[in-house]
């Protein structure tokens, strides 16, 4: 069974800090992962998305890689801002019959990040 | 097309009571997730629907839970009978599949008092 571990659970940073956030998964046979973030009561924003073919993807000063064979990847965000404290999520997929449609996502439990002006 | 679109956004509801939410997914996407997530979790997987079918539940689906999505576009999601546990946030996604990412919606939270 698939298992996904963020860590660590909270982050304070000060303003202009980079920072990387850490994601495990246990099965490495995944078919993509996905960051995600998500502000306190609401739903949740795509950041980054990587095909397990793919080693990294980067936005803007957000920057996602991904090492499938030893079941991690990493969020590296640069020059942080307060506008980034929310909460960031790992999510993974699995390949699903033949036609390689992901399936449902697998969530960690996520990092909430805080950064302070 | 404004993205995922969960109705409503917000429900108190008395323990006992029949809830329903709706998703209207991003118009292509044929297909559609439910997920519930509770305080600080991450979003668990409830059910999952390619067109009008639903192809897999989650054992978290009681048999108090019950989703449609009748022509393939929008769905809902019932819970019959509700209770204090159901609290949390219910969440919709839509995907292209293949090697396309989810979008979510805003989510409903359900209170059940």
């Amino acid at each position: 069974k698939q298992e996904v571990t963020q860590i660590p659970a909270a982050l304070s940073v000060p303003e202009g800090e980079n920072l990387v956030l850490n994601c495990s998964f246990t099965d490495s046979a995944i078919y993509n992962l996905q960051w995600f973030r998500q502000d306190p009561g609401k739903g949740l924003t795509s950041l980054l998305l990587i095909q397990s073919s793919q080693r990294e993807q980067t936005s803007g000063r957000l920057n996602a890689s991904l090492d499938k064979s030893s079941g991690r990847s990493t969020l590296y965000i640069a020059a942080s801002q307060p506008g980034d404290s929310a909460t960031y999520l790992c999510a993974v997929s699995h390949q699903q019959g033949a036609n390689q449609a992901g399936t449902a996502l697998i969530f960690g439990k996520g990092t909430t990040l805080s950064v302070s002006s | 097309d404004t993205g995922v679109s969960q109705n409503p956004r917000h429900k108190i509801t008395k323990r006992g009571q029949n809830v329903t939410f709706r998703c209207d997914p991003i118009s292509e996407h044929n297909r559609l997730y439910w997920y519930r997530q509770t305080l600080g979790q991450g979003p668990e997987f409830l059910t999952y629907f390619q067109n009008e079918a639903q192809l897999e539940k989650s054992r978290l689906l009681s048999d108090r839970f019950s989703a449609e999505r009748p022509k393939g576009s929008f769905s809902t999601l019932e819970i019959q009978r509700t209770e204090q546990g159901d609290s949390a946030m219910y969440l919709c996604a839509s995907s292209l599949g293949g090697a396309n990412g989810y979008t979510f919606g805003s989510g409903t939270r359900l209170t059940v008092v």
